[in-house]
């Protein structure tokens, strides 16, 4: 069975600094690695993904994240954060094939203090 | 863009009651899912159908049930809610995630359910 750990429920940055949301997984074979990000009171919104190829993934908002498969992690970075940057950030991972479905972690909640 | 639409935001239902909440994608996706969100606990999989008329068993299918009559549409049901399905539901679509493709999976806004 897949799984996802996100150690840290919360990560206080201050705004300008760099941030990142660490995410680990397990999965038979290689994986499918996702972020996303939650508004207060709304759905949530994609940010990225690993499928293949580069292990620095570029996505939305100015936000990225490195696939290590030797430490099985999936950290989301921002070399600046903003105080508009302040959500509940989730990552996910699914593998590669089959019908399985993706698995969510807990979630880390992100405050940028100005 | 992908529009996953939840009919209800906010619903407040009585113990025992019958509870419908329905979403509409418009991307003509194969896949729709039905998620459960808590606080502490993340999102976590009720059911979801790979098909019309087609549905599986999430990690957390007890309590709950599905219809997918047309590819666009698929509703949760609750059959009888209780006070401990008072959460944030989640529907969700994407294509197929068979073989290759890491598919996105593209959200609705979500649906407040208070069972009171």
């Amino acid at each position: 069975a897949q799984s996802v750990a996100q150690p840290e429920d919360q990560v206080n940055v201050a705004e300008g600094n760099p941030l990142t949301v660490k995410c680990t997984y397990s999965v038979s074979g290689n994986p499918y690695l996702f972020w996303y990000v939650q508004y207060p009171n709304r759905g949530l919104q994609f940010l990225l993904k690993y499928i293949t190829g580069d292990n620095l993934v570029k996505g939305s908002y100015g936000f990225e994240a490195e696939f290590n498969k030797s430490q099985t992690s999936f950290h989301l970075k921002k070399p600046s954060a903003l105080v508009s940057d302040s959500a509940l950030y989730f990552c996910a991972v699914r593998p590669i094939g089959g019908y399985s479905t993706l698995t969510f972690g807990k979630g880390t909640m992100l405050l940028v203090s100005p | 863009d992908v529009k996953v639409t939840q009919s209800s935001r906010y619903l407040v239902k009585r113990t025992g009651e019958k509870v419908f909440l329905e979403c509409v994608q418009d991307m003509d996706h194969e896949n729709m899912f039905w998620y459960r969100q808590d606080p502490g606990l993340g999102l976590r999989l009720i059911y979801f159908s790979y098909d019309v008329k087609m549905k599986e068993k999430g990690d957390i299918p007890e309590g709950y049930s599905v219809s997918r009559e047309k590819k666009e549409r698929f509703s949760l049901i609750l059959e009888s809610a209780s006070t401990n399905q008072t959460s944030m539901y989640l529907c969700a679509s994407s294509l197929p995630s068979q073989g290759i493709g890491g598919n996105t999976i593209y959200f609705g806004e979500g649906s407040w359910l208070t069972v009171v």
